[in-house]
């Protein structure tokens, strides 16, 4: 079965500093995409950044970036210069290639403390 | 503007009775799906949608049911059948495909059995 594992369940990070969160996921697929969502305290789930798993390269959207690991099947998110407003859920998720199911991990709390 | 529009935010129902969460969205979209969130489980798939009168069931699927008889509506019923049905429930759509799936989220749904 094709699962997600985010280990921390809770995180935290001094305003400016870097933080990264963690996710792991189990597939015998070699094509896929993984995400990274955010849920703020609005819950509203926005997505933050997405990798393609045949791309090499590590994905970037501004203060966010990945370290996609395929052979170790990890797929962290780092935050640099952290914001008060970074403070939210964070789920990493799976997309089988192919399909148009999203498999979302537990989700990591991070707290931003000024 | 474009979106998706999860109502009611809050719902109240009592033991025995079914309920209908609305969710609608004018974003073109073929894709449409419902997630149940619980704390410490992340977000799981009820039932998902590709198109119009067709729909299958995710993994919790147990005391729902939907329907998709128009594009922009993907209406979930909570039955009576569902044990634990107090919940936080997210709707979302996506363009079919697999390079571009990117799903967009409602601002959900709190539901909570009196």
């Amino acid at each position: 079965a094709q699962t997600v594992t985010q280990s921390q369940p809770e995180m935290s990070v001094q305003e400016a500093e870097t933080v990264t969160l963690s996710c792991t996921y189990d597939t015998s697929e070699s094509d896929y995409y993984l995400f990274w969502y955010k849920q703020p305290p609005s819950r509203q789930m926005i997505l933050v950044i997405r990798q393609e798993a045949y791309k090499q390269q590590n994905a970037t959207e501004n203060r966010f970036s990945v370290n996609f690991q395929k052979a170790a099947k990890s797929f962290s998110l780092k935050i640099s210069d952290s914001q008060l407003g970074d403070a939210a859920m964070y789920f990493c998720a799976y997309n089988p290639y192919n399909t148009d199911k999203l498999i979302f991990g537990t989700g990591t709390r991070l707290q931003v403390f000024p | 503007d474009g979106g998706i529009t999860q109502s009611p935010k809050y719902l109240f129902r009592k033991e025995g009775q079914n309920v209908t969460l609305s969710c609608e969205q004018n974003l073109n979209h073929d894709a449409m799906y419902w997630y149940r969130q619980d704390p410490g489980q992340g977000l799981r798939l009820i039932y998902y949608s590709q198109i119009v009168n067709d729909f299958q069931k995710g993994d919790i699927a147990e005391g729902y049911s939907v329907s998709r008889e128009k594009k922009e509506s993907f209406p979930l019923t909570v039955t009576s059948a569902q044990k634990n049905p107090t919940a936080f429930y997210l709707c979302a759509s996506s363009i079919p495909g697999t390079l571009n799936t990117e799903a967009f989220f409602g601002q959900g749904t709190r539901l909570t059995v009196v």
